[in-house]
Parts: C-alpha cells; sequence; structure tokens
C-alpha cells in the first residue's frame, strides 16, 4: 500500500530564513500532488498543486517541487514569518478518486 | 458568501448513542467528503460521494453512515458500532472527484463521547 512520510514531525526556523518541508511516497508516483495548510483547530486551506510532468510550481513566497525519481516533493517558503506558523499536509492523488494526506509537519517561525 | 460549513463546532455525546455531523457547501461542487483526524495521524477518509444519491467507502467507513440526497449537504453519522469516535471531523468539497481540484474543507466538529 501507499505510504506518505513528511520530514519531521516540528520544524522551527528562524524569521526571514527558508522553510523546507519534505513529503515522500513510496511504491507508485502519484498524478498529483498538493500541499495544505492546516492552523490548530481548522480545517485545512489549499495552498498549491503540481502535476507529475511538472517540475516546480510557484506561489509569491511559496514554491513546490516535485521529483518523481526520487518519489520526493519539496515545499519551500521564502522569508518566512511568523503568521506562516502552521502544520503543512501534503496530499497525494493516485488515480482512485481520493486523496491520501501525509500526518504533516507542523512549522513554527521564530521571531 | 460562498464556503462549506459544519455544524456544531462541539458536540459531547454518551457512549451508545448515534449522532449526526451535519455538513453544507454552496459552492456548487459536485464531490464531497468526510474525514477523521486523530492527534498525530493525518486525515483519513470515511466516506465520499461524487455526485447525488451516491457514495462509496474510504479507508475507514466502519460504524459510521452518510447520505447524498442533495448537492449541497452530506451529513455523516456516527453511530454506536463506532469504537473510537472521539476525534476531530473534517468535512470537505471539490468541484470534481479530487482528480485535479483542490478540496475545500469546513471548520471541523470535535467530537467527544464519553
Amino acid at each position: 500500500s501507499q505510504k506518505i512520510e513528511q520530514n519531521s514531525e516540528a520544524l522551527n526556523i528562524q524569521e526571514g530564513k527558508t522553510a523546507t518541508l519534505t513529503c515522500n511516497y513510496t511504491n507508485y508516483s502519484p498524478a498529483y500532488l498538493q500541499w495544505y495548510r492546516q492552523d490548530p483547530g481548522r480545517g485545512p486551506v489549499f495552498l498549491l498543486l503540481i502535476r507529475e510532468n511538472e517540475k516546480e510550481k510557484r506561489k509569491e513566497r511559496l514554491k513546490v517541487t516535485f521529483d518523481t525519481t526520487l518519489k520526493q516533493s519539496l515545499f519551500h517558503i521564502t522569508a518566512s514569518q511568523p503568521a506562516d506558523s502552521a502544520t503543512y499536509l501534503c496530499a497525494l492523488y493516485f488515480g482512485n478518486e481520493k486523496l491520501t494526506f501525509g500526518t504533516g509537519t507542523r512549522l513554527t517561525i521564530i521571531p | 458568501d460562498g464556503g462549506i460549513t459544519q455544524s456544531p463546532k462541539y458536540l459531547f455525546r454518551k457512549e451508545g448513542q448515534n449522532v449526526t455531523l451535519s455538513c453544507e457547501q454552496n459552492l456548487n461542487h459536485d464531490a464531497m467528503y468526510w474525514y477523521r483526524q486523530d492527534p498525530g495521524q493525518g486525515l483519513r477518509l470515511i466516506y465520499y460521494s461524487q455526485i447525488v444519491n451516491d457514495f462509496q467507502k474510504g479507508d475507514i467507513a466502519e460504524g459510521y453512515s452518510v447520505s447524498r440526497e442533495k448537492k449541497e449537504s452530506f451529513p455523516l453519522t456516527v453511530t454506536s458500532a463506532q469504537k473510537n469516535p472521539t476525534a476531530f471531523y473534517l468535512c470537505a468539497s471539490s468541484g470534481k472527484g479530487g482528480i485535479s481540484y483542490e478540496q475545500y474543507f469546513g471548520p471541523g466538529t470535535r467530537l467527544t463521547v464519553t
């Protein structure tokens, strides 16, 4: 069965630095990969989607890469701010009508 | 003001009672989903529906039931057969079935069963 791993459970980054979060998967490559942000006690909010034939996607200070050889996606937040502190979830679509979510990485930006 | 709503935000029930969680969307989305989130675990899919009057079991459907009589509504019933019902429940919708469409999530319902 498919397994998704998001690097560390928690990540602390100094304000202004780039935060890099990792999403690794096993077995089959997904057709699409999405990243969501979740604040405590709230529902996730969609951030970015990247397709298997795309290497990189950007949106403002966010950048996502997708390496099907390494079976990995990297999620970058540049010029990080305390307001970026949240849990970030990766979600993969394997062609079975549903998304499979990772457990998330809790990111804290330290002022 | 478009969106997806869940009610109530907090719900308390005694063991052995069935409870129904509400989920409504006015985004005109075809697909709707129910997830369960436990501490330290990812979102796990309970049920999903691609179209009115049709729904499929997700990965952890045992002890749950749903209905999809209207496009806007996808209520979830947590039955007394669900062994560990205390959790954070999230409803989501998308334009089409999860393929390349982002999912929009509601604010969640935290259910506590004692």
